[in-house]
């Protein structure tokens, strides 16, 4: 079985930079969630993708989308990046679009705007 | 947006000893679920408990939740080194299009 993986695992961008971040989800998973850690925080939900569509948005500004493809696999791409955007990001794949089914996690991407 | 909080916010005891963790939330919930995060890596899964249960064990683990003050305890019992980690909650609230919600964890050090 093969867990979540992101990349890059580090990242440095510049403001105003645009940037996207990888997730392949876990095999027999169809459903992808994107979460935001700054330091000493708990993860805060972006969004969700199922079946190729966004099921759910948490409360960021359009210039974060995303996609899921075919295969599940998942991008996360961010407009205009801002210094406040400097964060772990993380990927979670499960099995169904509900919360009941506990989440798969990635290692994260750091991304450092500067 | 956090529903749940964690309380303390860090804990340090030595190796052998019980941790408890707490955690409250604001609105009614499907389940609570918590998960575990060691130092920048990503958080790993550890147990659920549905809205209908009260108490659920794992292992070293034994969470409990009681909804009608709206809490869950998260209890490690013979901590050992390798327990030190972030540990959060995190509830699928009923409603809303936001999915599984975050709190701020408790840091828990265990000293060998």
């Amino acid at each position: 079985e093969t867990g979540v993986t992101q990349s890059p695992t580090h990242l440095i961008k510049t403001r105003g930079q645009q940037v996207t971040l990888r997730c392949s989800s876990q095999s027999g998973h169809n459903t992808v969630s994107w979460y935001q850690q700054a330091l000493g925080q708990g993860p805060q939900f972006i969004f969700q993708y199922y079946r190729e569509e966004e099921n759910g948005r948490g409360n960021f500004p359009p210039r974060f989308s995303g996609l899921q493809f075919p295969n599940y696999s998942s991008e996360l791409n961010v407009n205009a990046l801002e210094l406040d955007d400097s964060a772990l990001y993380l990927c979670a794949s499960s099995l169904v679009d509900r919360g009941n089914s506990p989440l798969h996690f990635g290692n994260g991407t750091r991304l450092t705007v500067t | 947006s956090q529903q749940g909080e964690e309380d303390p916010q860090a804990l340090s005891i030595q190796e052998g000893e019980n941790a408890t963790m707490n955690c409250s939330y604001k609105t009614s919930i499907n389940n609570l679920q918590w998960y575990r995060q060691n130092s920048g890596r990503g958080l790993v899964h550890l147990i659920l408990i549905r809205s209908n249960e009260r108490e659920k064990h794992s292992g070293r683990l034994r969470v409990t939740l009681d909804t009608s003050k709206k809490s869950s305890s998260l209890l490690i019992t013979a901590s050992r080194a390798a327990d030190t980690a972030s540990y959060f909650c995190a509830t699928d609230a009923t409603g809303g299009s936001e999915k599984l919600v975050f709190g701020k964890g408790t840091k828990l050090t265990v000293n060998p």
